[in-house]
């Protein structure tokens, strides 16, 4: 799998916009890009996913360029909730047995 | 979504001792994944528990120190060994229920000392 650059941390203040970006210049035409989170002591959960157009779900917006060399997780306002390392994460889902490979993430911390 | 839990929570256990963690899903899943996650740092992939057939192990860890059992399509359990402080981490299982997302359990928190 192909390798993620995230920055370490990311601070934003409660109920903006925060923009979390992701590099991945590497990517293969079967990669899809996934982004899960982990809150403090809990496992980590699912937020999106996509492979080549932007994609929104309840949760969050992805924004993937079009070269899909980087893409961008956008919260479009955050909560003292939304604080968690997130983790962008490139799976080849063709014939993949599933597993995740997890980078450092980045941490983002929600300031009232 | 699935429905996770893990037993135990946490524990404290003595160095050579060995600990087995429940993983026990609310529905049928045919991939399960036992993650490690040590003090500070990401989540590695341990090995990958199918129903009905062996675990396969990622590199660097072996099925002596990680004995894994898949009895059924809702349940798995992990062993962690002959424990030494070094293993002190958190253990997460995991399901891979659609076919692209996975859903964790909330994590083992293991103390060897």
């Amino acid at each position: 799998d192909a390798k993620t650059t995230q920055p370490n941390s990311m601070e934003s203040n409660e109920e903006e916009p925060v923009h979390l970006p992701c590099n991945h210049s590497t990517i293969s035409g079967t990669d899809y890009i996934h982004w899960y989170r982990q809150l403090p002591s809990q496992g980590p959960e699912y937020v999106i996913h996509g492979l080549t157009s932007n994609v929104n779900n309840r949760m969050a917006s992805l924004a993937i360029a079009e070269d899909r060399k980087s893409s961008t997780l956008i919260l479009h306002r955050a909560t003292l909730r939304d604080a968690a390392v997130y983790y962008c994460i490139l799976r080849d889902d063709w014939g993949s047995q599933g597993n995740l490979i997890f980078g450092k993430g980045t941490k983002l911390s929600v300031k009232p | 979504s699935a429905v996770i839990s893990q037993k135990p929570s946490r524990d404290i256990c003595q160095r050579g001792t060995s600990l087995t963690i429940q993983c026990q899903v609310d529905s049928q899943v045919t991939m399960m994944f036992w993650y490690r996650q040590q003090p500070g740092q990401s989540l590695t992939l341990i090995a990958t528990a199918n129903q009905g057939s062996e675990a396969t192990y990622e590199s660097g860890f072996v099925i002596d120190k990680f004995p894994i059992s898949r009895p059924n399509l809702t349940f798995s359990t992990l062993t962690v060994s002959n424990m030494s402080p070094e293993d002190s981490s958190i253990y997460l299982c995991s399901v891979e229920e659609d076919p692209d997302t996975q859903y964790f359990g909330p994590g083992t928190r293991l103390t060897v000392l």
